[in-house]
């Protein structure tokens, strides 16, 4: 059964300290994984999607990296604003439906 | 680019009415969309899929003559929650896969539902 599991459940971070988030997935065939913010309230943003392993990609502090197992959201030197859920999501090659983890709420404290 | 907005952002209605919610993606095509569900401090659910031009592919659980989903452009889904009660008041979601794009789904910012 394809699955997703994020971890940890919840963080928290002083303002500078950098961390990673994980994601492990289990999926018979991998089209795509997609990492998405989502703020209290709204709809998920996207970040990043990632394809195939050893790819990596970068947006302001965050880095997302990808094995054939997890894959990993790098934060370097956390702002307050970057506080938010994020969420792991994968695509199988079986069909067009996200699997979703159960997120990563994270909190940056000043 | 890839901007979905949906409409409206927050309704409330009475017990035994329907509501519509719109899901528009303004700067690209979309023949698929989704429609999740999302209950507080939890993850998304899907509820259904909706190709343009078909009925609507709904996950197992979900009433399909509750919830009436309408895909009638590449750019419009709505989604009606029919004879409304309080365990339908949640935060809907609706999220739109770019015809030109690869498999990337870009989400509109949500409806809050609360049923009275």
């Amino acid at each position: 059964e394809d699955q997703v599991t994020q971890s940890p459940e919840a963080l928290r971070l002083q303002e500078g300290e950098s961390s990673s988030l994980n994601c492990s997935y289990t999926v018979s065939g991998l089209r795509g994984l997609f990492w998405y913010r989502q703020d209290p309230g709204k709809g998920p943003e996207f970040l990043f999607t990632l394809y195939s392993a050893g790819e990596e990609k970068e947006k302001e502090r965050l880095k997302a990296t990808l094995t054939k197992k997890e894959s990993f959201l790098h934060i370097t030197a956390p702002k307050p604003e970057d506080s938010a859920t994020y969420l792991c999501a994968v695509l199988p090659d079986s069909s067009y439906k996200l699997i979703f983890g159960s997120g990563t709420r994270l909190l940056v404290r000043p | 680019g890839a901007v979905v907005s949906q409409h409206p952002s927050r309704v409330i209605c009475k017990s035994g009415t329907s509501v519509k919610i719109e899901c528009r993606s303004l700067d690209f095509q979309a023949t698929t969309m989704f429609w999740y569900r999302q209950f507080p401090k939890q993850s998304l659910m899907l509820m259904a899929t909706s190709n343009e031009g078909s009925k609507a592919t709904y996950e197992q659980g979900v009433e399909k003559d509750k919830f009436l989903i309408n895909h009638a452009s590449l750019t419009l889904s709505t989604l009606t929650v029919t004879s409304a009660h309080p365990e339908d008041s949640s935060f809907y979601i609706c999220s739109a896969r770019d015809t030109s794009g690869i498999y990337e789904q870009y989400f509109g910012p949500g409806t809050r539902l609360t049923v009275t």
